[in-house]
């Protein structure tokens, strides 16, 4: 099992719709998490950390769930610009350092 | 530009070639770390610098590759020996710790022909 899992995608939506993006890690000792955008043949950029309350910024949501150890990314209202690869990220902090990337979900935001 | 500088863009090299890569992180960024990305893939570590100590290695990162940050400011990443399987995109970050993230550089895409 993979440590950091991932929605395998594509999604193909319409502009304007809702999408959401599901991410489960393996490791309880994980302890801080993000998501990175990635453009076609671009590096990662990081979009959001992610919180137990939860955080908003603008049209993206994205939630954690430590007990079924889940995160989620929503995005509200999507442009065609959202179209990118959107990776999960998880930190370990286990006395050593190990960030973990998910392989990434593929959106394709069409007019 | 006052992002995460890496050189050179692109590498084609034929196999059994050494070849080595810079990364020049964002200048008040203590830590750097090296990434590959294959495609269809995230990033894999491969290793991490806090300042010129390199405190962690992947087991990915086999005995013909070797990182340095002699000083605590750039960072070279060498492959000797190259083989087909190392093309890959090599990205380098930069933190200045907390939970913040990384910075991410261009990347440099390597092909062993």
């Amino acid at each position: 099992r993979k440590e950091v899992e991932q929605d395998p995608g594509p999604f193909n939506v319409p502009e304007g719709a809702t999408v959401a993006f599901n991410c489960t890690y393996s490791n309880s000792a994980s302890q801080s998490f993000f998501w990175y955008r990635q453009d076609c043949r671009k590096e990662p950029k990081l979009l959001m950390s992610v919180y137990s309350s939860g955080n908003e910024d603008g049209r993206f949501t994205a939630q954690l769930n430590r007990a079924s150890q889940y995160i989620s990314l929503l995005i509200r209202d999507s442009k065609l610009s959202d179209s990118a690869t959107y990776l999960c990220v998880v930190n370990l902090h286990t006395g050593g350092f190990k960030t973990i990337f998910g392989a990434g979900t593929r959106l394709f935001v069409k007019a | 530009d006052t992002g995460v500088s890496q050189d050179p863009r692109h590498k084609i090299t034929k196999r059994g070639q050494n070849v080595t890569f810079r990364c020049d992180p964002i200048s008040e960024h203590n830590r750097l770390y090296w990434y590959r990305q294959t495609l269809g893939q995230g990033p894999e570590f491969l290793t991490y610098f806090q300042n010129e100590a390199q405190l962690e290695k992947s087991r990915l990162l086999s005995d013909r590759f070797s990182a340095e940050r002699p000083k605590g400011s750039f960072s070279t990443l060498e492959i000797q020996r190259t083989e087909q399987g190392d093309s890959a995109m090599y990205l380098c970050a930069s933190s200045g710790g907390g939970n913040y993230g990384y910075t991410f550089g261009s990347g440099t895409r390597l092909t062993v022909v």
